[in-house]
């Protein structure tokens, strides 16, 4: 049972550098969503996705990019990475009718 | 998505029962009010969810209040493995494509020997 993973878990890059974190489930959920979280700020909405090629912004989508080319697989860049964006980054999915959302373990991401 | 307010912090004695209270003034007839909670550096774990009845399951218990503006999720014995940030959100469960599913800051509770 993999379930939802992120990768990297931890990463360090340089101001203007582009940066991917990857995700991946394989309960072939239709939603997934990216989250990113700060100390003080709880969990915010970045992007989020109904289905494969269908994506929209959520509550904090600036300096982010996302695709959804395929069902198990949900992407995020950051084009040209800046300090703000230091942060953990949570992937989430879940099912279509489901109630349960599913959480990565996180992306610890560091941007110096 | 209806907006929800949480104290920001609250204090339990191990072994009692954790009542941890959410407005949703502005819910609207077809959603849902959801518990999640974030132990430490972990992804949120789903606890609990109802409409308007009053729900149980081995983690919580969650009571709505009849005209649905608050709910308290209810931990019956705490321990100190449930100190976690517990999140109240509100959604449409039904079939649609725009569940965002907005976490607001949360209540950071914390369980003391």
């Amino acid at each position: 049972d993999a379930g939802i993973t992120q990768s990297p878990r931890y990463k360090i890059t340089e101001t203007g550098r582009q940066v991917t974190l990857m995700c991946h489930q394989t309960w072939s959920h239709s939603y997934m969503f990216w989250y990113r979280q700060d100390l003080g700020h709880g969990l915010r909405l970045i992007y989020y996705s109904a289905a494969a090629d269908i994506t929209d912004k959520g509550e904090v989508p600036d300096g982010y990019v996302v695709s959804r080319s395929k069902t198990e697989n949900f992407p995020l860049t950051l084009e040209s990475a800046t300090r703000s964006q230091t942060s953990v980054y949570f992937c989430a999915s879940r099912a279509l009718s489901g109630n349960t959302i599913y959480f990565g373990e996180g992306s610890w991401l560091t941007v110096v | 998505d209806a907006k929800t307010t949480q104290p920001t912090s609250m204090d339990c004695a191990e072994g009692r029962a954790a009542n941890l209270p959410c407005n949703h003034s502005t819910i609207s007839g077809n959603e849902y009010v959801y518990w999640y909670r974030q132990i430490h550096s972990q992804g949120p774990q789903y606890i609990i969810h109802g409409l308007k009845n009053n729900e149980t399951n081995e983690m919580a218990s969650l009571i709505i209040t009849e005209d649905r503006k608050s709910s308290t999720l209810i931990l019956p014995h705490a321990t100190l493995r449930d100190t976690a940030v517990y999140y109240c959100i509100v959604r449409i469960r039904e079939k649609t494509s725009y569940d965002k599913v907005i976490f607001g800051p949360g209540t950071s509770l914390s369980v003391i020997p």
